[in-house]
């Protein structure tokens, strides 16, 4: 089955350390994201990457850094930079231009204790 | 800056209903818009994608509207039944890679 894996579901760290969520697409797809969801606020996009080896800030990106060195893979470290981690974090990926429909992973849920 | 609405928040309707979601965006200067279900705890599905072009996108029960020079698409969900019971989200891509989401319709379907 085609589709997107995020992985830990769950994930406790403590303030301080550096945490890497993992996300996996075998759709084929050229274009990735990292979306952030709060109670009660919209999607807020963390980074994005349009091709392998390329990647661009989305509207939050302190304290986040990302990597895709392999189409298939683009994962999200956050750093203990970010102030406020604990969250839900969503994966997506399109297959790129005008006409791309977003798919999404089930995403990882991230508390700092 | 693109700025993405959805009214109301949340909407209780006994089952068998017919509803309508409501989607309003600032510039129209769109790609596409997709309206998306999610469940507690869990990623978002694609229910419906419309492109620029396209006036409307039906699957099953579901039809989704769009009207560009509005501002505004609407989700027609049809004989509603408690299964249909998620937040509903629209998200508007303006041909940047930054799709732009509204936050929710919290939908619950009374048995």
């Amino acid at each position: 089955d085609g589709g997107i894996t995020q992985s830990p579901k769950y994930l406790f760290r403590k303030e301080g350390q550096n945490v890497t969520l993992s996300c996996e697409q075998n759709l084929n797809h050229d274009a990735m994201y990292w979306y952030r969801q709060d109670p009660g606020q919209g999607l807020r996009l963390i980074y994005y990457s349009q091709i392998v080896n390329d990647f661009q800030k989305g509207d939050i990106a302190e304290g986040y850094s990302v990597s895709r060195e392999k189409k298939e893979s683009f994962p999200l470290t956050v750093t203990s930079a970010q102030k406020n981690p604990t969250a839900f974090y969503l994966c997506a990926s399109s297959i790129g231009g005008i006409t791309g429909e977003l798919f999404f992973g089930e995403g990882s849920r991230l508390t700092v204790l | 800056k693109q700025e993405v609405t959805q009214i109301p928040a949340a909407l209780s309707v006994p089952e068998g209903e017919n509803l309508v979601l409501n989607c309003s965006f600032t510039d129209s200067a769109i790609y596409n818009l997709q309206w998306f279900r999610q469940d507690p705890g869990k990623g978002l599905t694609s229910l419906l994608l419309i492109q620029s072009s396209q006036r409307e996108q039906t699957s099953g029960r579901l039809n989704a509207s769009l009207d560009k020079s509005s501002g505004r698409s609407t989700l027609y969900i049809a004989a509603s039944q408690p299964g249909d019971s998620a937040t509903y989200l629209c998200a508007v891509d303006s041909g940047t890679y930054k799709y732009i989401f509204g936050t929710g319709t919290r939908l619950k379907v009374l048995a």
